[in-house]
Parts: structure tokens; sequence; C-alpha cells
């Protein structure tokens, strides 16, 4: 059974440009949320997908965007990055009304 | 919204030796708790959780009370070793089903 997949593991970007992030959610799961955590600290809640559509919503800016397809896979893209969305993009996937969520390994992106 | 207070860290321990680390949170009613792990370099696991208040999580020799009389969730281990060296997130989930991190616990432990 796999778990929760993310690609790719490691990204390097530009400062202006943009870039999309993929998330498998685990068998079963249908319920898909995006949490950046940048160096030392805790993760932090972008949003959520479920039916694909935005559930909710933390405090992120306008150029984070996502989408849920209809087998429950996601992706993150993030506009016009600036230095400061280096950091590590986990994905957790869960079952609805279920709490327990499930994380990927994590994309890593570094904006130069 | 649920909140934790924890220990920030870095927490340094010599193999073997007791471990807690504590962590209080509030919350509207009583939401399952849980402990994530994140050793170096890698994602989130889910360590160990517990649902209803008296529950004790464990998991890898780890083991967590929900205490709702002091609103805690104590991560206790009674002999660390050197491969526990990891960051330790105590969480509870919101209604919404996110979750809010707080900056978690470091742990060292030396051989």
């Amino acid at each position: 059974d796999a778990g929760v997949t993310q690609s790719p593991t490691h990204l390097i970007k530009t400062r202006g440009q943009q870039v999309t992030l993929r998330c498998s959610p685990k068998s079963g799961h249908d319920t898909v949320s995006w949490y950046q955590q940048a160096l030392g600290q805790g993760p932090q809640f972008i949003f959520q997908y479920y039916e694909e559509e935005e559930r909710q919503r933390g405090n992120f800016p306008d150029r984070f965007s996502g989408h849920q397809f209809p087998n429950y896979s996601s992706e993150l893209n993030v506009n016009a990055l600036l230095l400061g969305d280096s950091a590590l993009y986990l994905c957790a996937s869960s079952s609805q009304g279920q709490e327990t969520q499930y994380f990927g390994p994590g994309t890593r992106l570094l904006v130069l | 919204g649920n909140s934790v207070t924890q220990m920030e860290g870095p927490v340094t321990l010599s193999e073997e030796a007791f471990l807690t680390i504590n962590c209080t949170y509030t919350a509207t009613g009583y939401p399952s708790l849980f402990w994530y792990v994140q050793y170096p370099g890698e994602g989130l696991q889910l360590l160990l959780k517990a649902t209803k208040a008296d529950d004790k999580g464990s998991n890898k020799g780890f083991e967590a009370t929900y205490r709702k009389e002091t609103t805690s969730f104590h991560l206790e281990k009674g002999s660390v070793q050197v491969s526990d060296s990891a960051v330790y997130f105590c969480a509870p989930p919101n209604r919404d089903d996110k979750i809010i991190f707080g900056k978690g616990t470091r742990l060292h432990i030396l051989p």
C-alpha cells in the first residue's frame, strides 16, 4: 500500500518564476492538505482540497493556488516566486471525517 | 481554534536516558491528539495518537496519555536511542481538520 508520494523531491527556481508541485494521496484517501515548512519552523497550513474544491485556506497570498483531480491527486502552484518561498512543501492526505493526516516526504524548493 | 504549547528545545540527552517532552493544549471539545516526528531531511511521520481522554497512545517505545484534567499530552520514552534524534511536534487537529503546528521540539541524543 503506497503512502503519500510527492514530486519532485528537490527543485531550484529563480525569483519571479512559477512552480508546480505534485502530490498523490494514500490509497483510499480523498482529502489533500498542503503545508509550507520554512527552515527551523513548524509546518504552516496553506490549503486543503476535497471533492476537487478548496475547502480551507490558511494565511497565504493568492500567488499560492491549487487543484485536485478526480483521482484525488493534487497540485500546488506558486506564481511570481519570492526568495521567502524557499521551504519544504509537505502534502498530507486523509479521509473525509477522519482526523489523522499522513504526510509525504515533501518537496524542497529553493528560490534564488 | 485548537492550539498547543510545547517546549522548544533543543533537548539534549545521553543514550538510554529518560525522555519527557511537555505538551499542553487548548481545544474546543475533546479532539484526538497527535505526536508527529520529523527525522533530519524528511517529512513528518505520525508517531502516535490518542482519541479520547485517558487514552494512551504508544509506538516505538514512546507513550503519551491524553490528560483532560491538565490539558496535557506529554511524550515519554524510557530509554532513548541515537536514532530518536529528530524534531517532535504535538498537534491537535482543528474542527476543519487543518493542523496548527508549533515550532516543535528538537531532540539530540548523544552516544
